[in-house]
């Protein structure tokens, strides 16, 4: 299974673009890369999936290069209720083994 | 309401009582999860069932034991818990791919947790 590798934490400002960035090195052909964000003392919600180049939904988009290696997740004009922890997975599906890493801690303020 | 339904939402017992988590999905889906996660770690996944058949066991101790009688439920079990066993467990569900009809997105819905503390 693809290890994930993400920052701890972000701060960011109300209306700013928020990036964040997930690191997977050992990716495998068949690899899809999910992002899900993670409210306290809540289940964690899907955001976007992508499998390469870039995916948009009305909620963020994914870009992912040529050698997916690596994902950005962007979150457009951020607020404060986007402060949550955001979680990067990659994995082959059909085995439906789905582990979760340390996340990024984003913080929103006024 | 994101289709799964974890009871109760929260959970104290000794740690020689017996109890048990239930969770429910109304969407269809034929994978069921059990997470465990604790104040400040990342999520730990525990089981897995595929179709009622228990396909990952990640190393859980026996205390915990699963029960996926259907597609639609799953139960984890309790018994002599240990304090550090106290954490938000998780159920979640996912479609699962193999020409069921059902795309296999890897999404996964997950229910509002089951807050527990073993005393």
């Amino acid at each position: 299974l693809a290890k994930t590798t993400q920052p701890i934490s972000m701060d960011s400002y109300e209306g700013q673009e928020v990036n964040i960035t997930c690191s997977h090195n050992n990716i495998a052909t068949n690899d899809y890369i999910t992002w899900y964000q993670q409210f306290p003392s809540q289940g964690p919600r899907f955001i976007i999936q992508g499998y390469k180049t870039k995916v948009t939904n009305e909620v963020a988009s994914l870009f992912i290069p040529a050698d997916r290696k690596s994902s950005t997740l962007s979150l457009p004009r951020v607020s404060l209720s986007d402060t949550a922890v955001y979680y990067c997975l990659v994995g082959v599906y059909n085995f439906n083994k789905f582990y979760f890493g340390s996340g990024t801690k984003l913080n929103v303020k006024p | 309401e994101t289709g799964v339904t974890q009871t109760p939402r929260h959970l104290v017992m000794g740690m020689t009582n017996k109890k048990s988590l239930k969770c429910e999905q109304h969407l269809g889906h034929n994978a069921m999860y059990w997470y465990k996660q604790s104040a400040k770690k990342p999520l730990e996944l525990m089981f897995v069932y595929n179709f009622k058949e228990q396909t990952e066991n990640n190393s859980v101790p026996s205390r915990f034991s699963p029960e996926c009688p259907n597609s639609s439920h799953l139960f984890l079990h309790l018994h002599t818990l240990q304090p550090e066993d106290s954490a938000l467990y998780l159920c979640a569900s996912s479609a699962v791919a193999g020409g069921l009809g059902l795309a296999d997105t890897g999404e996964l819905f997950f229910g509002e947790g089951s807050r527990l503390t073993v005393l």
